[in-house]
């Protein structure tokens, strides 16, 4: 499977412990986006990167939260001192710049339950 | 007001029915439309993607787009099960993700 992967699927934990996730882009895509989808609602845009370079953060994205992707191949979301606000899907998207257009393949997403 | 609005549905239609499905906006700025296809428990998947006014046909899919309505739609020809979904549009002034808003989401049932 080329697409994009996450781990994991789902995430329970309790109130103000630290989760992290993974996503691993499609391999030859220079852009990595992560988004945040609640129940009822359409992703929301959290941060993104070109190769390595996190190039902007939405102002969804408080101090708690951190993402990297070193070497511009596989990211990583942190959020430290979960809350319960914090309880949503959260998706990661590749895509190539190529030619002007930017198309997105999104992962399956980690749901994360905060409890 | 929202900057991006669907009708939430469900929408339930029989098989072979066609589908109609549409969001407003308020920004007109706003130049690149896209439709997604979300299964349950799924991320979402890229169905057309169109520029500025006007339709695009993909086999079963047609994609209008009204820049001075603000509104554009997704009819879904000869629907099937498989249809069954949420449909996601997403609008942006720029083409580069970052800027991609999109809508809540209009959940779609085809009974058979």
């Amino acid at each position: 499977d080329t697409g994009v992967s996450q781990d994991p699927r789902h995430k329970i934990t309790k109130r103000g412990q630290n989760v992290t996730f993974r996503c691993d882009p499609i391999s030859e895509h220079n852009r990595l986006y992560w988004y945040r989808q609640t129940l009822g609602q359409g992703p929301e845009f959290l941060t993104y990167f070109q190769n390595e370079a996190q190039l902007e953060k939405s102002r969804l994205l408080s101090d708690r939260f951190s993402a990297e992707r070193p070497k511009g191949s596989f990211s990583t979301l942190e959020i430290q001192r979960t809350e319960q606000g914090d309880s949503a899907m959260y998706l990661c998207a590749s895509s190539l710049i190529l030619g002007g257009t930017d198309t997105q393949y999104f992962g399956p997403g980690t749901r994360l339950t905060v409890l | 007001q929202k900057e991006v609005e669907q009708d939430p549905g469900p929408l339930s239609v029989p098989e072979g029915a066609i589908v109609s499905l549409n969001c407003t906006y308020s920004n007109s700025a706003f130049q690149y439309f896209m439709w997604y296809r979300q299964y349950s428990r799924k991320g979402p998947e890229l169905l057309m993607y169109t520029y500025s006014s006007g339709n695009k046909e993909d086999g079963r899919f047609t994609a209008q787009v009204d820049k001075s309505s603000k509104y554009i739609s997704l009819f879904i020809r000869d629907s099937q099960p498989s249809d069954s979904a949420t449909y996601l549009c997403a609008m942006s002034a720029h083409n580069y993700g970052q800027n991609f808003v999109f809508g809540p989401g209009t959940r779609l049932s085809v009974l058979p």
